[in-house]
C-alpha cells in the first residue's frame, strides 16, 4: 500500500540556523507533493507545493526538494525563528485520486 | 473570504452514540476532504466530496459516512461511537474542479472525545 514517512519525529535547531525536515514516499505514481505546518490547536496550514515535473520551489524562507529517483522530498527553512516552532507534515497526492497520504509529522523545536 | 469552518469544535460522547460534525468549505469551493487525526495514526483520509458525489474513500469502517450538499457544505458522521474513535476531525476544501494539483485548506478541526 502506499505509505508516507519522515525520517525523524522530533527535530531541534538554534534560532538563525537552517532546518531541513525529510520525507520519504513510497508510490512512483504520486505526482504532487505538499508541506503543512500545524500548530498546537489548529489545522495543518498550507507552506509550499510541489509537482514532480519540478524537483525545486522557492518560497519565503522555505525551499522544497524532491527526488524522484529515491522518492524523498525535502523541506529547507531559512533563518529559523520562535515561530517557526510547528509539527511539519508531507502530504503526498496522485493526481485523478482526490486523495491525500500524510506523514507522520516532525516536530520542530526552536532553541533560543 | 472567511477559511474553513468547522462545528462544533469539541464534543464529548460515549460508546455506542452516534455523532455529526459539520464543514463549511471555503466560497467557491466545491471539494471538501475529511481526516481523521490521532496521536498515533496521524493523518487518516477518511473521504473526499465533489458536487455532492463522493469521489474517493479511505480505509474506515461503514461507521464513518459523510454527505455534501449543494452548497457544497459536508458533514460526516460516525455511529456506534467506540473509544479509538476519540480524534481531531479536521476538514479540508478546495478548488477541486477538475484540476487535479489542488491545495487544500484546513479548517480547526473538531476535538472528539467519546467516553
Amino acid at each position: 500500500g502506499e505509505s508516507v514517512g519522515l525520517h525523524l519525529p522530533t527535530l531541534s535547531v538554534q534560532e538563525g540556523d537552517n532546518s531541513i525536515i525529510n520525507c520519504a514516499y513510497s508510490n512512483s505514481a504520486s505526482d504532487y507533493f505538499i508541506w503543512y505546518k500545524q500548530e498546537s490547536g489548529k489545522g495543518p496550514q498550507f507552506i509550499i507545493d510541489i509537482r514532480s515535473n519540478m524537483d525545486k520551489r522557492q518560497g519565503q524562507r522555505v525551499t522544497v526538494l524532491l527526488n524522484k529517483t529515491v522518492k524523498h522530498l525535502s523541506l529547507q527553512i531559512a533563518a529559523t525563528q520562535p515561530g517557526d516552532s510547528a509539527v511539519y507534515f508531507c502530504a503526498v497526492s496522485i493526481s485523478g485520486t482526490y486523495k491525500y497520504i500524510f506523514g507522520t509529522g516532525t516536530r520542530l523545536k526552536v532553541l533560543a | 473570504k472567511a477559511g474553513v469552518t468547522q462545528t462544533p469544535r469539541y464534543l464529548i460522547k460515549t460508546r455506542g452514540q452516534q455523532v455529526t460534525l459539520s464543514c463549511s468549505p471555503i466560497s467557491g469551493h466545491r471539494s471538501v476532504s475529511w481526516y481523521q487525526q490521532t496521536p498515533g495514526q496521524g493523518l487518516q483520509f477518511l473521504f473526499e466530496y465533489f458536487s455532492e458525489t463522493q469521489r474517493n474513500k479511505g480505509n474506515f469502517p461503514g461507521r464513518f459516512s459523510g454527505r455534501q450538499f449543494s452548497n457544497s457544505r459536508s458533514e460526516m458522521n460516525v455511529s456506534t461511537l467506540e473509544l479509538g474513535d476519540s480524534a481531531l476531525y479536521l476538514c479540508a476544501s478546495s478548488g477541486g474542479a477538475g484540476n487535479y494539483y489542488n491545495e487544500q485548506f484546513f479548517g480547526p478541526g473538531t476535538r472528539l472525545t467519546v467516553l
